[in-house]
């Protein structure tokens, strides 16, 4: 199994841009999740899904969107790219809520926006 | 929401000398604890993880403690070894799945 797999690993975006991060797994979890990791600030959730076709927001949603239409794909869209977004990103997936079992992520997304 | 504080931010040792880093958590229903590892340029990999109705559990150099009156968990690392410096994230259930804290950065020095 190669577990969860993200593209690309680094991307450099201008402000005003726009990208899709791709995440997808191979482990039939039903939840999926994706984080950003800023430097000395832990891991902050941006958006989850606890199955395909339904999201729901995290503690920092703002400037991004989701979607799932499959158990295994779980994109981020940025929208108009702001120096704010610069981070790493990691998507992970759990076979039941996080909050109850392990959590397996990716090796991220490193993203500057300038 | 579920409040977790992680302590310390930076932590050295010896090689062979034992580490511990602390969380505090806020949630009293809170009843799963886990810790990640994080090596550089790597995504984090649960090394273990203890639930409330256990008040310790260990897996070789590693053993996690928690205190559920005093609303903390410990992970402990006996004797250190290099392959072992890494940031150690701690985590509890919160109102966003799982509240995360900052982060140890753990160096073992050779």
């Amino acid at each position: 199994n190669a577990g969860v797999t993200q593209t690309p690993k680094f991307r450099i975006l201008k402000i005003g841009q726009s990208m899709t991060l791709q995440c997808t797994q191979d482990m039939n979890h039903n939840y999926m999740y994706w984080y950003r990791q800023d430097p000395g600030m832990g891991l902050k959730l941006i958006y989850y899904s606890v199955g395909a076709g339904i999201t729901d927001k995290g503690e920092v949603p703002n400037g991004y969107n989701v979607s799932r239409s499959t158990t295994e794909d779980f994109p981020l869209r940025l929208e108009l790219a702001a120096p704010s977004q610069t981070s790493v990103y990691f998507c992970a997936s759990s076979l039941t809520v996080a909050g109850n079992s392990p959590l397996h992520f990716g090796n991220g997304t490193r993203l500057t926006v300038t | 929401g579920e409040n977790v504080e992680q302590h310390p931010s930076t932590l050295s040792v010896q090689e062979g000398d034992s580490a511990v880093i602390k969380c505090t958590y806020s949630d009293s229903a809170s009843n799963y604890f886990p810790w990640y590892k994080q090596e550089l340029g790597k995504g984090p990999q649960l090394i273990i993880d203890i639930r409330s109705n256990v008040g310790e559990k260990k897996d070789q150099r590693i053993a996690v403690t928690l205190n559920k009156t005093a609303k903390h968990f410990s992970l402990h690392i006996t004797e250190t070894q290099p392959e072992d410096s890494a940031v150690y994230f701690c985590a509890a259930p919160g109102s966003y799945q799982l509240t995360f804290g900052k982060g140890t950065k753990l160096s073992v020095i050779p």
